[in-house]
C-alpha cells in the first residue's frame, strides 16, 4: 500500500511570506506526527494529532505556527511570515494507534523549505 | 521527559557486530526505548523497540540494563547499508498522549 506522502517536496519562498505543507498519511492510521530537521540536526517534535485532535502542540515554535487535521486524514502545516530561521526539512510521521507499545511511526520523504 | 544522550560518531568494519549505546538516565517507568535510522535524505525508519526485557528482531537486538538508565543497539553484522544516523528515543507520555523525543544521534560509518 502507500506510504506517507508529503508535498510540495521542495518549497522556496521569501522571508515574510507564508507556507502550507500537506502530509497524507497511511490510510487508517489515526495518530500523524509533524517535526523539523533542521541542516545536520536531529529531528524535532513539532505537534501530535489523534484524529482530528492535537492533544500536544508543546513543540510548536512560536505562533506564526499551526497545523490542523480535517477528516482523520490529511494534515496541514501552516507557517506565517516565514523567517530564515525556519528553513529546514518539514517531516511527516503517522502510526496506528499511538496507545499500543509497538507504534511503529512510518514517516515521509519530508519538505525541505527554504526561505529566502 | 526522559532525554537521551548517544555519542555523535561512530565507525564500525563491515561483518562486524555494531554495538550503538544510548543514555536514558531520567527515562520514568512506563516510558519507552524506541530506536530509528535515518538514512541520508530518507525519513527516519523504526528498529525495534523495549521497555525492559531485551529484544531481538530480523535488523537488530537491544540490550535494556536493569535499572533503564541505558541501551544498546546491536546490529549483528553490519553491511555498508547501515551507514545511517541512528536515534535513541523515548516515547514520553504526558496525559495519555505521546510524543517521540529524539536524541541527537548517532551516526554510523560501516567501513569496507
Amino acid at each position: 500500500g502507500a506510504g506517507v506522502s508529503q508535498s510540495p517536496s521542495n518549497k522556496v519562498t521569501e522571508k515574510g511570506k507564508d507556507v502550507e505543507l500537506r502530509c497524507d498519511p497511511i490510510s487508517g492510521h489515526t495518530a500523524l506526527y509533524w517535526y523539523r530537521q533542521s541542516l545536520g540536526q536531529g529531528l524535532e517534535f513539532l505537534i501530535y494529532f489523534q484524529g482530528n485532535s492535537a492533544p500536544d502542540k508543546s513543540g510548536l515554535p512560536s505562533d506564526r505556527f499551526s497545523a490542523e487535521r480535517t477528516g482523520g486524514s490529511v494534515s496541514t502545516l501552516t507557517i506565517q511570515r516565514t523567517q530564515q530561521e525556519d528553513s529546514a526539512v518539514y517531516l511527516c510521521a503517522s502510526s496506528s494507534h499511538s496507545g499500543r507499545a509497538r507504534d511503529e511511526q512510518f514517516f515521509g520523504p519530508g519538505t525541505r523549505l527554504t526561505v529566502l | 521527559d526522559a532525554k537521551t544522550t548517544q555519542p555523535p560518531s561512530m565507525d564500525c568494519a563491515e561483518g562486524r557486530a555494531a554495538n550503538l549505546p544510548c543514555n536514558h538516565s531520567t527515562i520514568s517507568g512506563n516510558e519507552y526505548v524506541y530506536w530509528y535510522r535515518q538514512i541520508h535524505s530518507q525519513g527516519p525508519q523504526y528498529i525495534i523497540h523495549g521497555l525492559k526485557n531485551n529484544e531481538t528482531n530480523e535488523m537488530a537486538s537491544l540490550i535494556i540494563t536493569e535499572d533503564r538508565k541505558s541501551s544498546t543497539l546491536i546490529l549483528p553484522h553490519a553491511t555498508l547499508r547501515d551507514t545511517a544516523v541512528y536515534y535513541c528515543i523515548v516515547r514520553a507520555t504526558t496525559s495519555g498522549t505521546y510524543k517521540y523525543i529524539f536524541g541527537t544521534g548517532t551516526r554510523l560509518k560501516v567501513l569496507a
